[in-house]
């Protein structure tokens, strides 16, 4: 079983619309999340932290289940230039490894417009 | 504010040759990491460091593959021999210590051995 698993998709969604992304993880010692954006061809960049209380950045909410070891990211108002993959990410701590961070293999996501 | 950055951006060569990618970290960072992508594999951490000390080489595929970081400021992965398997974007990331600190990437190199 992966550490960190998404749901690969794509998903196609028409602008406007709003749409969810889950990832689980497994190691319960994770400590902190992150979702990332990558582009086609560019860098993984950081889209926002998440955290415990859950968060919201714009169009942007990100939750965390330490319980269920489940992290969210809700998209509202769907733009074209949301077209990328979404990569969940956890960090855990690995005796004294603390900064090793765990990529998911990421989500792509399509907005049509 | 300069990012991570990495040289060369492109590096096209023949299988055998040795291949050296470079990486200049966030200033004032002090980890850096070296990960490697594929469309099979995703995004695979190969090995990385804490204030210049190699902390986890366990991604390191084998003993081709070799990474130093001399200074804090400076950073080479080496493949040698290089083969078409090892194709691929390389990613360097830096970093602060620190719980709750994501990781910067630069814009990688992307790789192809013939």
């Amino acid at each position: 079983r992966k550490e960190v698993e998404q749901d690969p998709g794509p998903f196609n969604v028409p602008e406007g619309a709003t749409v969810a992304f889950n990832c689980t993880y497994s190691n319960s010692a994770s400590q902190s999340f992150f979702w990332y954006r990558q582009d086609c061809r560019k860098e993984p960049k950081l889209l926002m932290s998440v955290y415990s209380s859950g968060n919201e950045d714009g169009r942007f909410t990100a939750q965390l289940n330490r319980a269920s070891q489940y992290i969210s990211l809700l998209i509202r108002d769907s733009k074209l230039s949301d077209s990328a993959t979404y990569l969940c990410v956890v960090k855990a701590f690995y005796g004294g490894a603390t900064n090793k961070l765990i990529f998911g293999t990421g989500t792509l996501l399509a907005v049509q417009p | 504010d300069a990012g991570v950055i990495q040289s060369p951006r492109h590096e096209v060569t023949e299988m055998g040759q040795e291949v050296t990618l470079r990486c200049k970290p966030i200033s004032g960072h002090n980890s850096l990491f070296w990960y490697r992508q594929t469309m099979m594999r995703g995004l695979e951490l190969l090995i990385y460091f804490n204030n210049n000390v190699p902390i986890d080489d366990s991604g390191m595929p084998e003993d081709r593959f070799s990474a130093k970081m001399p200074n804090a400021s400076f950073s080479t992965l080496k493949i040698q021999p290089s083969e078409p398997r090892d194709s691929a974007v390389y990613f360097c990331a830096s970093t602060f210590t620190g719980r709750d600190q994501p990781q910067h990437f630069g814009d990688g190199t992307r790789l192809s051995i013939l």
